[in-house]
């Protein structure tokens, strides 16, 4: 069966200091992959999604990137971490009729 | 731009009534979810409708889907405290690979 993993789960980082998290996907291959965050008490916002390697699609200008350097591979990254970057960040990944997602990480930037 | 809007936002409700929740969206699209997420969790896919007029049953939970109205509910019948959450619905735009998600509707069964 199909898993994600992401991490890690928790991570606090001053402000101007750098960011990066890891998802993968086990159990498929070719898999579209997501990105989303969510502010406190808010929905989801889309930030970056990836139909295959080095495919990145960007739905928000913003102080972050991403990356796909392997096909189960999904990485956000910033260089300089602002304290509106503080959220509860998403990986997903698409079946043929579900997006299916990870556990999250909760990023607080002071 | 596709808009995916929930209402009511925020529900209270007393154990063993029934209330819906709606989502409506601004494009056309066949594919519509709902999700469920506890405080602090991830989302739990809850329900996938596929085509005009599917309706979904799990529990107390019933989803449908007018994609003509661009319209779906989830309809909770006798709630119980175990149902207080937040629910998402989302949009699957064909063609894009995107979800579009809703605002929320933060659910709580007062006991």
């Amino acid at each position: 069966s199909q898993t994600i993993h992401q991490w890690p789960a928790t991570l606090v980082q001053p402000v101007g200091s750098p960011l990066s998290l890891e998802c993968t996907v086990e159990g498929t291959s070719n898999p579209n992959l997501y990105w989303y965050r969510q502010a406190a008490g808010r929905g989801l916002q889309l930030l970056f999604y990836s139909v295959g390697i080095g495919q990145i699609s960007s739905e928000v200008p913003q102080n972050l990137s991403a990356s796909r350097p392997q096909d189960r591979q999904f990485i956000l990254s910033s260089k300089k971490l602002l304290l509106s970057d503080s959220g509860f960040y998403l990986c997903a990944w698409r079946d043929n009729t579900e997006a299916f997602f990870g556990q999250g990480t909760r990023l607080t930037v002071v | 731009e596709l808009k995916v809007e929930q209402n009511p936002l925020f529900l209270s409700m007393q154990e063993g009534k029934n209330y819906t929740i709606y989502c409506n969206y601004s494009t056309t699209s066949d594919r519509l979810y709902w999700y469920r997420q506890d405080p602090g969790k991830s989302l739990e896919s809850l329900f996938v409708l596929l085509s005009n007029g599917a309706v979904k049953q799990e529990g107390r939970l019933m989803a449908s889907l007018d994609t003509k109205a661009r319209l779906s509910t989830l309809h909770i019948t006798a709630a119980v405290h175990d149902l207080s959450a937040t629910y998402f619905c989302a949009v699957y735009l064909s063609g894009t690979y995107k979800y579009i998600f809703g605002t929320g509707t933060r659910l709580k069964v007062l006991a």
